[in-house]
């Protein structure tokens, strides 16, 4: 069975910064593309980083220069550094399996960013 | 960026009767097209990919139709658990982007 459980979230003041983890299990992680997709207390999904098998790494805009996506294939596990982070950022942050779309989700990990 | 405007933003009807979601994309994405079901205090779950295939376990009262830049996701007749958020989004260029989302609320 196909599992993706995120890890990490918190409170943390603006300007601060967070590491979100994904553990994947139930499948070979390494050959998976995966991604990072947020959701804003709400509001709707928005897409913010991917990685595929080899590393290649996109970003959306407003998190590009700030946050940094990782993996670490030994691990089965999919990272996420958050810097400099903003009122804005404040959501929860699910991690997905791409195989063409998002077939797998985790539950996610709400981070809020509040003084 | 492409955009995805999605319509009505609310759809109330009653449990049996047929729902019809529409998203327009502000630029062709061919087919790299798919629909989300969210409950609350659940992730997204995937319905349909490539604009027309049903993903693994998806009952056949839902499909979805549509290429280039306007897109239907059907329900042939709604069951109580069908009454959630369905989000498209597209995957044919970066960044890839998800509509706002369509309520579809018991009458």
């Amino acid at each position: 069975e196909v599992q993706l459980v995120e890890s990490g979230g918190g409170l943390v003041q603006p300007g601060g910064s967070l590491r979100l983890s994904c553990a994947a299990s139930g499948f070979t992680f390494s050959s998976y593309e995966m991604n990072w997709v947020r959701q804003a207390p709400g509001k709707g999904l928005e897409w913010v980083s991917y990685i595929s098998s080899s590393n290649t790494i996109y970003y959306a805009d407003s998190v590009k220069g700030r946050f940094t996506i990782s993996r670490d294939n030994a691990k089965n596990s999919l990272y996420l550094q958050m810097n400099s982070l903003r009122a804005e950022d404040t959501a929860i942050y699910y991690c997905a399996r791409e195989d063409l779309q998002f077939d797998y989700w985790g539950q996610g990990t709400l981070v809020t960013v509040s003084s | 960026e492409i955009v995805l405007t999605q319509s009505p933003a609310t759809l109330s009807l009653s449990p049996g009767e047929r729902a019809t979601l529409s998203c327009r994309a502000s630029q062709s994405v061919s087919s790299y097209f798919a629909w989300y079901q969210q409950k609350p205090g659940q992730a997204p779950r995937l319905l349909i990919y490539d604009a027309s295939y049903r993903a693994t376990g998806i009952p056949a009262r839902f499909s979805g139709s549509g290429s280039g830049t306007d897109f239907t996701l059907t329900i042939s007749s709604l069951e109580p658990e069908d009454f959630a958020v369905y989000y498209c989004q597209q995957r044919y260029n970066w960044p890839l982007t998800f509509g706002g989302g369509t309520k579809v609320e018991i009458k």
